[in-house]
């Protein structure tokens, strides 16, 4: 069966600290990875991608993919309020259907 | 700007009315829309698939005649809630994969359907 683990959290941070949030997967044909940011009652909006093993920065926002461990990450550096909402890790087996994580949810402190 | 764009975004309904959910994808063709459905504090979860011109493929557990989905176009699929009952009350989200079906192709959301069945 084709998995996607993330810690259900909350996950709370001080403004301006970095937030970690992990992800693992267990499908190793998965190719491409997808992080998604969910504020409450809201749909998912896409942040960032990744497909090759190694680290992809988007201005505050890194994603980190080891193939090897079955293991993406995405690091928020500076983090800001606004960036408390639910984080969704998705994994795509074999260019297939999505597969999504149970998501994490951040809480940044002011 | 928003690449799928998704009406209504809430409908409050009588049991057992039916509700049906417009998906369509802007400025670009869409053979494949994906229905998902997130219940409070809860996940994702993937209803069917909707194929133009095609039936639509259900997940299992999902019942084809409750959930009528109709891909009429390559830029408008539908979801059509039959008989609703207070338990279909649920946020209902449709998706797309913009550039194409390839694996790095990214999955962009409507705005959702905030659905209550009273």
């Amino acid at each position: 069966q084709k998995e996607v683990e993330q810690n259900s959290g909350p996950l709370s941070v001080p403004e301006g600290a970095i937030a970690s949030l992990n992800c693992t997967y267990s499908d190793r044909v998965s190719q491409s990875f997808f992080w998604y940011r969910q504020y409450s009652g809201k749909s998912p909006e896409l942040i960032m991608s990744i497909y090759s093993n190694g680290d992809k920065e988007d201005g505050r926002f890194t994603a980190q993919l080891n193939k090897a461990s079955q293991y993406v990450s995405l690091l928020i550096r500076d983090s800001q309020p606004s960036d408390s909402a639910t984080y969704l890790c998705a994994a795509v087996p074999g260019g297939q259907n999505f597969v999504f994580g149970p998501g994490t949810r951040l809480s940044v402190l002011p | 700007g928003a690449v799928v764009s998704q009406h209504p975004s809430w409908v409050i309904c009588k049991s057992g009315t039916s509700v049906k959910i417009e998906c369509r994808s802007l400025d670009f063709q869409a053979t494949t829309m994906f229905w998902y459905r997130q219940f409070p504090k809860q996940s994702l979860m993937l209803m069917a698939t909707s194929n133009e011109g095609s039936k639509a493929t259900y997940e299992q557990g999902v019942e084809k005649d409750k959930f009528l989905i109709n891909h009429a176009s390559l830029t408008l699929s539908t979801l059509t809630v039959t008989s609703a009952h207070p338990e279909d009350s649920s946020f209902y989200i449709c998706s797309a994969r913009v550039g194409g079906s390839g694996a790095n192709s990214p999955l962009h959301f409507g705005n959702g359907t905030r659905l209550t069945v009273t």
